[in-house]
């Protein structure tokens, strides 16, 4: 593809409803990292795969949030029984390399929860 | 704890004018110095790095000023333009950690006519 999709652009919940984010990189990428954005704030990492294997998962707030890419390409960042506190955008992020390489960032998922 | 401190939070220059944004960094084992720019509704987007074996690179308008005794990087955006109003934001990562991006809180870069 031409570049990171992500779908749904938007998205709003109840609280307490679980919602599933997903996450197309470039083919070919390797590395592939979600990143939580709140209101004008930068972005924080929350887990990076290289290709099917979460290697770092430090960054997930609570045991709610999960994430998984079981084939080495699309992701899915799932939250469960959302809560206020998860409104934000989340940004997925892939790159050709496992080290310093340039990261592709999507467009974003915002998530309203209300 | 914020590891990447950046100033200002906004800006306004006018056209033909040189913006400045500041970042200053905690956690020396940083060596990779990455700024994207956001703009409204999209994701971040490169716009230039740098690695602290250097103290400058330059892009076209863009340049990356890095001192490494003071821990301190910052960005010039030469002779702004209107198209170059959007939020900017300076980053860093260390080696070994799969290059994951610790950001600032941003700068809001406007420019005026």
């Amino acid at each position: 593809g031409a570049g990171v999709s992500q779908s749904p652009r938007y998205k709003v919940a109840k609280r307490g409803q679980d919602v599933a984010l997903r996450c197309d990189p470039i083919s070919g990428h390797v590395s592939l990292f979600w990143y939580q954005q709140a209101l004008g704030q930068g972005p924080e990492f929350l887990t990076y795969f290289q290709n099917e294997a979460q290697l770092d998962k430090s960054g997930l707030p609570s045991d709610r949030f999960f994430a998984e890419r079981p084939e080495g390409s699309v992701s899915t960042l799932k939250i469960q029984r959302t809560q206020q506190e998860d409104s934000a955008v989340y940004l997925c992020a892939s790159s050709l390399s496992t080290t310093h390489g340039e990261q592709f960032f999507g467009p974003g998922t915002r998530l309203t929860v209300l | 704890q914020q590891q990447v401190k950046q100033s200002p939070q906004s800006l306004i220059v006018q056209k033909g004018g040189i913006s400045i944004i500041n970042c200053a960094y905690e956690n020396t084992a940083f060596d990779y110095f990455p700024w994207y720019q956001q703009f409204p509704g999209k994701g971040p987007a490169l716009l230039i790095a740098i690695r602290p074996d250097v103290s400058e690179k330059k892009e076209g308008r863009f340049t990356i000023s890095f001192n490494k005794s003071a821990k301190q990087f910052s960005l010039h955006i030469m002779d702004s333009q209107p198209g170059d109003s959007a939020t900017y934001f300076c980053a860093a990562s260390m080696a070994g950690t799969a290059s994951k991006l610790t950001f600032g809180t941003g700068t809001r870069l406007q420019v005026t006519l």
